[in-house]
């Protein structure tokens, strides 16, 4: 079946840094998704993308889905305390809401002020 | 503007009891609803899904059944609580145009 690999599985940094952390697919997506979780609360989405190549940004986040259709990365810039929290990449191979959404097993991100 | 909203958010209770989670979701007309689990704050076990009244997909064989008596709203249910239960469980909603999922704020289970 389709799998979702999101790395690294945990970051530890420094506020102010910049984060990257990226989702590879064994299969073809046309959806890639991005969400964030706080501790105890449900996962918000941050960025969709439906398009190979397409690059959007959300305030300090930017999200790329890739050309491949396989995989996808999100970056954080210039990190703050607030960032901290659990981030998952989920992709769909049908449209719309055709397919089974898959979700990645999270980057957990600790800031450090 | 489109809300969900999932209720208890904290449940304690013993092996054996029934369960019963609520989730109801507005501003949106027949849409797919999904509960999923999630334990040990890590990844999201997707349990049952709905693509109208009365229709529903079950993921996995468990413990668990679930029902949509009402077009915006979905029950996630068990006659008799196992400890494996215990988790965070989270009722979510997607658009049909995009496939977007909507998550609620979560239910927090403890079976003791």
């Amino acid at each position: 079946g389709q799998q979702l690999n999101q790395s690294p599985q945990s970051m530890f940094i420094q506020e102010g840094e910049d984060v990257s952390m990226n989702c590879t697919s064994s299969s073809i997506f046309n959806t890639w998704l991005w969400y964030k979780q706080d501790p105890g609360e449900g996962p918000v989405l941050l960025i969709a993308l439906y398009k190979a190549g397409e690059l959007t940004s959300n305030g300090r986040l930017t999200a790329q889905f890739g050309i491949t259709r396989k995989d996808s990365f999100l970056n954080i810039s210039a990190s703050i305390p607030s960032d901290v929290g659990i981030y998952f990449c989920a992709g769909r191979s049908g449209s719309g809401n055709t397919g089974k959404l898959i979700f990645g097993q999270g980057t957990t991100l600790q800031v450090k002020p | 503007s489109q809300t969900i909203h999932q209720w208890p958010a904290t449940l304690v209770q013993p092996v054996g009891s029934p369960l019963s989670l609520e989730c109801t979701v507005e501003g949106t007309s027949n849409p797919n609803l999904y509960w999923y689990r999630q334990a040990a704050g890590r990844g999201l076990q997707l349990l049952f899904y709905s693509v109208g009244i009365g229709q529903i997909s079950s993921e996995v064989p468990q413990n668990l059944s679930a029902s949509r008596p009402q077009d915006r709203q979905f029950i996630l249910s068990s006659k008799k609580l196992l400890l494996s239960d215990s988790g965070f469980y989270l009722c979510a909603w997607s658009v049909r145009s995009t496939g977007e999922l909507f998550f609620g704020e979560g239910s927090r289970l403890t079976v003791l």
